[in-house]
């Protein structure tokens, strides 16, 4: 099994740019998740999909961000317009109804 | 509100030694606790998960403890090893699926 694959693994950007994080989450696993990490504050989760349907979406943090998953197989994470203090490392994580998450690799987004 | 914490401040042990890391928490009634291991640049990886009903849970040299009424995790690795550098995260989860995470405590371990 190749993982949680995410793309892309490094952006950089400018303030104002649209920007679109990708997942693909372990085959089988029927939960994703959506985290961001920062010095200042931890891992963040930003939304929870159960079987494709977001459940807990309370972590974005304004309209800019947005999440969608349209199969089971991938999801993406879009933030429009991008600022600075979004520049963070982005984590797809994804599990099968236990409690035990599956973390990718992250994309460290810069945004200028 | 929630609150998680663990020692902002590294943990620098000798190789051979026991390393004890600490998760503390207030308001919080978590149904289970996990420890996750993130090294640079990559993201968490599981390695234990304890129950609100189990007091201690092994896994090869780890070992974790769990009192809730002190509120307080303790995560063990014995005969440490310079490889077993990292940062260590607890989860805490009220049987949501949805976990909360500790800001990490960074391990350092000299040969």
């Amino acid at each position: 099994d190749a993982g949680v694959i995410q793309s892309p693994r490094h952006e950089v950007t400018e303030m104002g740019q649209e920007v679109t994080l990708r997942c693909k989450p372990i085959s089988g696993h029927n939960s994703l998740f959506w985290y961001r990490q920062t010095m200042m504050r931890g891992l963040e989760l930003l939304i929870y999909f159960n079987n494709n349907v977001p459940i807990d979406d309370s972590g974005m943090p304004e309209d800019r961000f947005s999440a969608k998953m349209p199969n089971a197989s991938f999801s993406t994470l879009k933030i429009q317009p991008s600022e600075p203090r979004d520049s963070a490392v982005y984590f797809c994580a994804s599990s099968f109804d236990v409690y035990e998450q599956y973390f990718g690799p992250g994309t460290r987004l810069t945004v200028t | 509100s929630q609150k998680i914490e663990q020692n902002s401040e590294a943990l620098n042990i000798q190789e051979g030694k026991t390393a004890t890391l600490t998760c503390n928490y207030t308001n919080y009634s978590p149904a289970y606790l996990q420890w996750y291991r993130q090294d640079p640049g990559r993201g968490p990886v599981f390695l234990l998960l304890i129950r609100e009903n189990e007091k201690e849970k092994r896994k090869e040299r780890l070992k974790v403890t769990f009192d809730t009424t002190l509120k307080q995790s303790l995560f063990h690795i014995t005969a440490s090893q310079p490889a077993d550098s990292a940062t260590y995260l607890c989860a805490l989860d009220g049987g949501s699926y949805i976990p909360t995470f500790g800001r990490g405590t960074s391990l350092i371990v000299h040969p």
